[in-house]
């Protein structure tokens, strides 16, 4: 099993250009989620999916971010225009449901820089 | 509002030693309680966790919880601690229907 996949590992971009972080869930997980790590705030649940489909997206911080799930073996979180608050790691894990019984199994995290 | 407070950001003990990492709950009812350790450039891994039951609760690599009502904490423990256990660790809570609430995190240094 590979586990949670995401690329990049590290991305380092200027002020107002589009960031887009990817992530592969667990195959036949159902369920994904974004988080955002920083010093400051901790560990903040962005947005997460059920079925491809988003469930709560209350996390966002700004319509700068947007998320999709086209299909079950992917997931895309993109922000346009960047900024440099959004320097972060930026986690996806995924689980075989959103019970909180079901445990979340997290990728190794994208470091994202905006310069 | 609901809350996981991690009292202590970073804590060093002796190869050996004991460990113990505290961890405090704000829920109107008792939520569900987990610990997740992070090693430097990898995800969080589940330690433990805590439905219901018997409140001292066994996990992976050696770690164990209590889980106590009236303090309002689900303190993590280990006996003797490993170089290997050097990472963050993290306290989080959730109930039925609602996301995890992480802490703000316990950094772990080990000394020879």
């Amino acid at each position: 099993d590979a586990g949670v996949i995401q690329s990049p590992r590290h991305e380092v971009t200027e002020m107002g250009q589009e960031v887009t972080l990817r992530c592969k869930p667990i195959s036949g997980h159902n369920s994904l989620f974004w988080y955002r790590q920083t010093m400051m705030r901790g560990l903040e649940l962005l947005i997460y999916f059920n079925n491809n489909v988003p469930i709560d997206d209350s996390g966002m911080p700004e319509d700068r971010f947007s998320a999709k799930m086209p299909n079950a073996s992917f997931s895309t979180l993109k922000i346009q225009p960047s900024e440099p608050r959004d320097s972060a790691v930026y986690f996806c894990a995924s689980s075989s449901g959103l019970a909180v019984s079901y445990e979340q199994y997290f990728g190794p995290g994208t470091r994202l820089t905006v310069t | 509002a609901q809350s996981v407070t991690q009292p202590d950001i970073h804590i060093t003990v002796s190869e050996g030693a004991s460990l113990e990492l505290r961890c405090n709950y704000s829920y109107g009812a008792t939520p569900y309680l987990f610990w997740y350790v992070q090693s430097p450039g990898q995800g969080l891994q589940l330690l433990l966790k805590y439905f219901s039951g018997d409140t001292l609760v066994q996990g992976i690599k050696g770690f164990e919880a209590e889980f106590k009502r009236s303090q309002s904490s689900f303190n993590l423990r280990k006996p003797s601690v490993h170089w290997s256990d050097a990472a963050e660790y993290f306290c989080a809570a959730a109930t039925a229907g609602t996301a995890l609430i992480f802490g703000k995190g316990t950094t772990l240094s080990v000394s020879s």
